[in-house]
């Protein structure tokens, strides 16, 4: 069953515009998440990450958002830049466990 | 230069052969990791391992063997490949904990005939 879900398989917007990448899970033990971006034959990245304790964090043009009782995280990138089309991974794990779960992943193009 | 590197990158193989993907890294990380990515699936780890000698199944470790007998090297084996097993197969390393970024290869892509 997959506890990290993305259920927009892709998104576009406009270059300058804000982009918004959702993730929701459902195992209530998940206190860490993390979002990962990914170039055509690239391995994945780390962008940004958040502790459940925390319900922002921001790093330039990144900021993750966490709702724990929606069990709901987003990426908002802004402004967004055709630079930052890549598929974004939403992770999650618990409890210091090293058994990281992740999202389908979102598509998102950045049309310029 | 410091990294983690994944060998082949491209691997055709047959139903029922064994394959070994080959996964280093220089950064001298505790920790390193298997995932597959499918369509749809998203990275789903395989295996784990905490150090050298420690090994973990994660979520789809079924058909597959690791071992990690030096801490920079951590090979994933398929004993007797499937179709099922044709897939993208990422190595990461890691320093460990939830907390702790992964630092991810460049993917192996293996497609069983």
């Amino acid at each position: 069953d997959q506890q990290v879900k993305q259920n927009s398989p892709s998104l576009s917007v406009q270059e300058g515009r804000i982009s918004i990448l959702n993730c929701d899970y459902t195992n209530s033990m998940f206190d860490y998440f993390l979002w990962y971006k990914k170039y055509p034959a690239e391995g994945p990245t780390f962008l940004i990450s958040i502790s459940s304790i925390k319900d922002k964090n921001e790093d330039g043009r990144f900021t993750v958002f966490l709702n724990k009782s929606a069990k709901h995280l987003s990426l908002h990138i802004v402004p967004s830049q055709p630079g930052d089309s890549a598929v974004y991974f939403c992770a999650a794990s618990a409890n210091n466990n090293n058994d990281m779960r992740f999202g389908a992943g979102t598509r998102l193009t950045v049309k310029p | 230069d410091a990294g983690i590197t994944q060998s082949p990158r491209y691997k055709i193989t047959e139903t029922g052969r064994q394959v070994t993907l080959m996964c280093h890294q220089t950064w001298s990380h505790s920790y390193m990791f298997w995932y597959r990515q499918d369509l749809g699936h998203g990275l789903r780890l395989i295996y784990y391992s905490a150090a050298a000698d420690i090994t973990d199944k994660g979520e789809v470790p079924d058909g597959y063997v690791v071992s990690r007998s030096k801490t920079e090297n951590f090979p994933l084996t398929l004993e007797s490949a499937t179709r099922s097993q044709t897939s993208v197969y990422f190595c990461a390393s890691g320093r460990g904990g939830n907390t702790g970024e992964l630092f991810f290869g460049e993917g192996s892509r293996l497609t069983v005939l």
